[in-house]
């Protein structure tokens, strides 16, 4: 089962701000935060991870609490191409690791 | 110059039939994968291998067989089809060229069983 919990579904005007939550209240020490996206048709696609530090990436930001139980992806200037399903997944970061996707935050970007 | 593709795009066939869907990946990954995304769009993973090994098998009926030739290709053979097979099937791979280990997707193959 997947270890954490994000709302079903959210809209977005274009060009704000996204931001997509994610609780993972019983992540593992050694587990990271991963965050990928399937656009409607298409394979998933990464977007970003993070042990505990806030990251930052040509796509995204995210933002760990300190006490690792929840994090915020953000898309700064959200597009139309950014409408999505948007997975949270925690995992050990080695390369043979599974992910185990949940049901996501379908995010709907509007103009 | 795709990075993971899957052969073929779309498949329709009568249950009962045997099929056979290929996966390639040119990313020099060591490790490929085998999701499946259900009519209520649940993705899971089904298996996995690392350097032609199974590393994973999630539960899957043994009508469900992977074989990797080599660490570049990633077969799923599937025999005695039923309509629950139905579904969009996903190949990954990730490796240690992979910047952070995420996982590459190919464009999936959305089988149909009649």
């Amino acid at each position: 089962d997947a270890k954490t919990t994000q709302p079903t579904s959210m809209d977005c005007a274009e060009g704000r701000a996204a931001n997509l939550p994610c609780n993972h209240s019983t992540i593992s020490g050694n587990e990271y935060v991963y965050w990928y996206r399937q656009i409607h048709s298409q394979g998933p696609q990464y977007i970003i991870h993070g042990l505990k530090n806030n990251e930052t990436n040509e796509m995204a930001s995210l933002i760990i609490t300190e006490d690792r139980k929840s994090s915020t992806l953000i898309l700064p200037h959200a597009t139309l191409r950014d409408t999505a399903v948007y997975y949270c997944i925690v995992r050990v970061s080695y390369n043979t690791d599974k992910l185990i996707f949940g049901t996501g935050t379908r995010l709907q970007v509007f103009p | 110059d795709t990075a993971v593709s899957q052969t073929p795009k779309y498949l329709v066939t009568q249950m009962g039939n045997d099929k056979s869907i290929k996966c390639e990946q040119n990313l020099g990954h060591d490790t490929m994968y085998w999701y499946k995304q259900d009519s209520k769009k649940f993705l899971k993973i089904m298996f996995s291998y690392n350097n032609k090994e199974l590393i994973i098998n999630e539960t899957v009926p043994n009508r469900f067989s992977p074989k990797s030739p080599d660490k570049a290709h990633l077969n799923l053979h599937i025999n005695s089809l039923e309509l629950g097979d139905s579904a969009v099937y996903f190949c990954a791979s990730s490796g240690t060229s992979g910047r952070y280990n995420e996982q590459f997707f190919g464009p999936g193959t959305r089988l149909t069983v009649l």
